[in-house]
């Protein structure tokens, strides 16, 4: 149950794009279409950002897309906005029918 | 208004036990797989437990298989989580999450520190 690799940081300036990577294995991004991405601000719960690899929940904006390769999923944030400064987690369902999240990656808006 | 609600942390030294609640509101609790996650300070999200609508399966991260248990009251809504054998490891937010593989409703959680 080894947690999924993502850039400890990444950042960018307002209007410009980011992508932000997640990586696993066969066992867990790579074998199933079961991968979610996670917006947490300090002292807040996670909101759920994308699911199923690709697919924006109702009143998330659509600044938000996700996409995956084998073992590699990714975010994508297009626009970028100073509200979208936050840390970001992956997920993924994986063979042993648990559920595992990367590591985290903090966003700064610069 | 969707909403989980959680209760029952605080402070207990290594070895004792803890019982997490969660009430669930604006939905049917009793359709959805449910799951908790933690988050120890300063460190990321943690998927501890998930269970099956009807109770009838159940799943654990490694770390805790064998020390705590999730339950579930789906006549109250409520979704539990049997602390036992604690360590300072577990001092955590542990969040109450609706679904296993799309977490879409979450709680605001509840603090549970281990010390001595």
């Amino acid at each position: 149950q080894s947690a999924l690799t993502q850039p400890a940081s990444v950042s960018g300036s307002p209007g410009q794009s980011i992508t932000i990577s997640c990586t696993g294995t066969s066992s867990d991004v790579g074998g199933y279409n079961y991968v979610s991405w996670y917006q947490q601000h300090p002292g807040k719960a996670p909101k759920l950002m994308i699911h199923d690899v690709s697919n924006r929940p109702s009143g998330v904006s659509n600044r938000f897309s996700g996409s995956k390769s084998g073992n590699t999923a990714s975010l994508t944030i297009s626009g970028l906005q100073a509200e979208d400064e936050a840390d970001y987690y992956c997920s993924s369902y994986t063979s042993s029918a648990t559920l595992v999240f990367g590591g985290g990656t903090k966003l700064t808006v610069l | 208004e969707v909403q989980l609600v959680e209760s029952g942390g605080g402070l207990v030294q290594p070895g004792e036990s803890l019982r997490l609640s969660c009430i669930g509101s604006g939905f049917t609790l009793g359709s959805y797989w449910m799951t908790w996650v933690r988050q120890a300070p300063g460190k990321g999200l943690e998927w501890v437990a998930s269970i099956k609508p009807d109770g009838s399966e159940k799943d654990y991260v490694d770390s805790v298989k064998g020390r705590f248990a999730i339950s579930r009251d789906n006549t109250q809504n409520s979704l539990f989580l049997q602390l036992n054998s604690l360590r300072v490891e577990d001092t955590a937010i542990y969040y109450c999450a609706r679904t296993r593989v799309r977490i879409d409703v979450w709680g605001r959680g509840t603090t549970v520190t281990v010390s001595s």
